[in-house]
């Protein structure tokens, strides 16, 4: 069993709807949490970063983290057309180890017209 | 003015081969990372240097060789290809161990 776990999807979705990525981790060390949106043939991007457990808003994208439960999510609302990419949670351990992020095996997401 | 570049983009080569994959940063960055991520997208660290030092070396066969002549670079070279080495690999660099991680575009590897 991987220490993040993650469905692959795909996810499809129209225009405009709200959609919700999730991940479960197994590692109770684990205290920072990452959204990564990687689009077809590029590199990860970082999209959202919280420490430990409660809510962060950034425009349209919100992350939640639940530590009790071990479950993180990524909301998106009025999801774009632009918005269809694979989307990887990643996670690590405090300061220290080297900044290891274990990542989840991604979420494919496609908005539709 | 490209943050994290990697050479080459497309790697095709033959089982048994040496190859290399370079990087550079020029964002200042201590520390870069070499990711392997295979064909469902899994996204897996191999190494981490911090100022030429190495810090993190996950289990990897050691056909795998990093070399970091100065902070702003992170070479990858590769012994005896085997075909279940074909992945995209992917650089990355961070300013500090907290920071974000900043990727590169990914060199794709196809071993025949």
């Amino acid at each position: 069993q991987k220490e993040v776990e993650q469905d692959p999807g795909p996810l499809s979705v129209p225009e405009g709807a709200i959609v919700s990525l999730n991940c479960t981790y197994s590692n109770s060390a684990f205290q920072y949490f990452m959204w990564y949106r990687q689009y077809s043939r590029k590199g990860p991007e970082l999209l959202m970063y919280t420490y430990s457990s409660g809510n962060k808003e950034d425009g349209r994208f919100t992350a939640q983290v639940d530590k009790s439960s071990k479950y993180i999510s990524l909301f998106i609302r009025d999801s774009q057309p632009s918005d269809s990419a694979t989307y990887l949670c990643a996670m690590r351990k405090g300061t220290g180890g080297g900044n290891k992020l274990t990542f989840g095996t991604g979420t494919q997401l496609k908005v539709e017209l | 003015d490209t943050a994290v570049s990697q050479t080459p983009k497309y790697l095709v080569t033959q089982m048994g081969n040496d190859k290399s994959i370079k990087c550079e940063q020029n964002l200042g960055h201590d520390t870069m990372y070499w990711y392997k991520q295979d064909s469902k997208k899994f996204l897996k660290i191999m190494f981490s240097y911090n100022n030429k030092e190495l810090i993190i070396n996950e289990t990897v066969p050691n056909r795998f060789s990093p070399k970091s002549p100065d902070k702003a670079h992170l070479n990858l070279h590769i012994n005896s290809l085997e075909l279940g080495d074909s992945a995209v690999y992917f650089c990355a660099s961070s300013g500090d161990p907290v920071n974000e991680q900043f990727f590169g575009p990914g060199t794709r590897l196809t071993v025949l």
